[in-house]
């Protein structure tokens, strides 16, 4: 099966760097991919790590090494809107299949 | 604009009657999801579907029930077998022609079981 390990809660302060990691237990690896909630709303994709090395989308950067089963999502600059949950899941097979296990998800309180 | 729609978005239902779910997309995705979201929690995988007619089970399906006459249209059925059936519901669709990893989601369904 697969499981995926993550902090539950997070507090940073507007303006700082924060970083969000994820440990994962696979029976095969196809990548990492971490998504953003806001309460009560829909989550959405930020990236997608299929090989090892730092991936960057602006203020958002995501980590991974496959040797360490780790990943990490950075958040740079931090803004009071990048309050949310963030979840990393990885899918259940490869090409073919897209079913996702996800982790229970980090929530994120950005403080003045 | 393209994506996906749920309704209704707040649904509250008598316990041992069953309700069903809507999820509808335009942005001609082959494959489509339903996962529950408890608090605290992830998001499970209910069903799933990458093709019309034909759907799997998830890691949660027992007392649940889906259908795929349309590409567009993939509702979720909550029957009175599921025994803790109040929860955040969300449908999702995704692209096989890409690298499959992203997906869309639509703004869930909470439903309350009185």
């Amino acid at each position: 099966g697969q499981s995926l390990e993550q902090p539950s809660e997070v507090t940073a302060v507007e303006g700082a760097i924060v970083q969000i990691n994820c440990t994962y237990q696979t029976s095969g690896f196809y990548g990492l991919s971490w998504y953003q909630q806001h309460d009560g709303g829909a989550p959405t994709f930020l990236s997608y790590n299929a090989l090892d090395g730092l991936e960057e989308t602006g203020r958002f950067s995501s980590f991974l090494s496959r040797s360490d089963s780790y990943g990490y999502l950075l958040l740079q600059e931090l803004q009071m809107k990048d309050s949310a949950s963030y979840f990393c899941a990885v899918p259940n097979s490869g090409a073919g299949s897209y079913q996702l296990t996800f982790g229970k998800g980090t929530k994120l309180s950005v403080i003045p | 604009d393209g994506g996906i729609t749920q309704s209704p978005k707040y649904l509250f239902r008598k316990e041992g009657q069953n309700v069903t779910l809507s999820c509808e997309q335009n942005l001609n995705h082959d494959a489509m999801y339903w996962y529950r979201q408890d608090p605290g929690q992830g998001l499970r995988l209910i069903y799933y579907s990458q093709i019309v007619n034909d759907f799997q089970k998830g890691d949660i399906a027992e007392g649940y029930s889906v259908s795929r006459e349309k590409k567009e249209s993939f509702p979720l059925t909550v029957t009175s077998a599921q025994k803790n059936p109040t929860a955040f519901y969300l449908c999702a669709s995704s692209d096989l022609r890409g690298s499959g990893n992203e997906q869309f989601f639509g703004p869930g369904t909470r439903l309350t079981v009185l």
